[in-house]
């Protein structure tokens, strides 16, 4: 079973809308961390988030936000005001404490913005 | 601090040759984890250590693939014999700690196989 799953697989949006990309994970473990990743075009990945399961407050970064609820296992990310920039594979990811430092990703979501 | 450091960058080989992929970790990083990702299959885990010690290898392909850490600062994936679906985007990645924080990830070997 998937213990990540982004069920957007491409999404397209134009400059300047706000979009969310959407992640589901599953876990028996109560303490876990959540993590988002970008993949721009050149190809490296590049860190964005770290959450854990304890701190389920929202986090705002410039344009980007992010929306941690527990009750539906869900760690949503929003660009607002999106940009050319933001084109990208978004990657979200899970780590469970007890499971010896595995990490999981999801399938990711590519994003294009267009101008 | 330098980050996760890759070489090489590109490799082009024939079917058949031995390619060797090297990865150094972040200084004081003391897990270490081998990603493939393919348009097909996305990013797959190969391998990870911690410690150095192997822990989950079952996402390495098959026998042909082999990773090894002999210290805390290097790292090797080998492909022998390679072929053309082994042709891919190589990462290695590492973090500090056990389960907590983020990986931290290399820029990637991309291998193509004739």
């Amino acid at each position: 079973a998937q213990k990540v799953t982004q069920a957007q697989t491409e999404i397209s949006v134009v400059e300047k809308e706000d979009v969310t990309l959407d992640c589901v994970y599953e876990t028996r473990d109560t303490t876990y961390y959540l993590f988002w990743y970008k993949q721009p075009p050149s190809g490296e990945l590049v860190f964005l988030i770290r959450r854990n399961s304890f701190d389920e407050q929202n986090e705002i970064s410039g344009r980007y936000s992010w929306n941690f609820q527990k009750s539906t296992s869900s760690f949503n990310f929003t660009i607002t005001a999106s940009q050319v920039v933001d084109s990208a594979v978004y990657f979200c990811a899970l780590s469970e404490a007890g499971a010896g430092n595995q990490f999981y990703f999801g399938t990711g979501t590519s994003l294009t913005v267009i101008p | 601090d330098a980050g996760v450091i890759q070489s090489p960058r590109h490799e082009v080989t024939e079917m058949g040759q031995e390619v060797t992929l090297r990865c150094k970790p972040i200084s004081g990083h003391n897990s270490l984890f081998w990603y493939r990702q393919t348009m097909m299959r996305g990013l797959e885990l190969l391998i990870y250590f911690n410690n150095n010690v192997p822990i989950d290898d079952s996402g390495m392909p098959e026998d042909r693939f082999s990773a090894k850490m002999p210290n805390a600062s290097f790292s090797t994936l080998k492909i022998q014999p390679s072929e053309p679906r082994d042709s891919a985007v190589y990462f290695c990645a590492s973090r500090a700690g056990m389960n907590t924080g983020e990986l931290f990830f290399g820029e990637g070997s991309r291998l193509t196989v004739l």
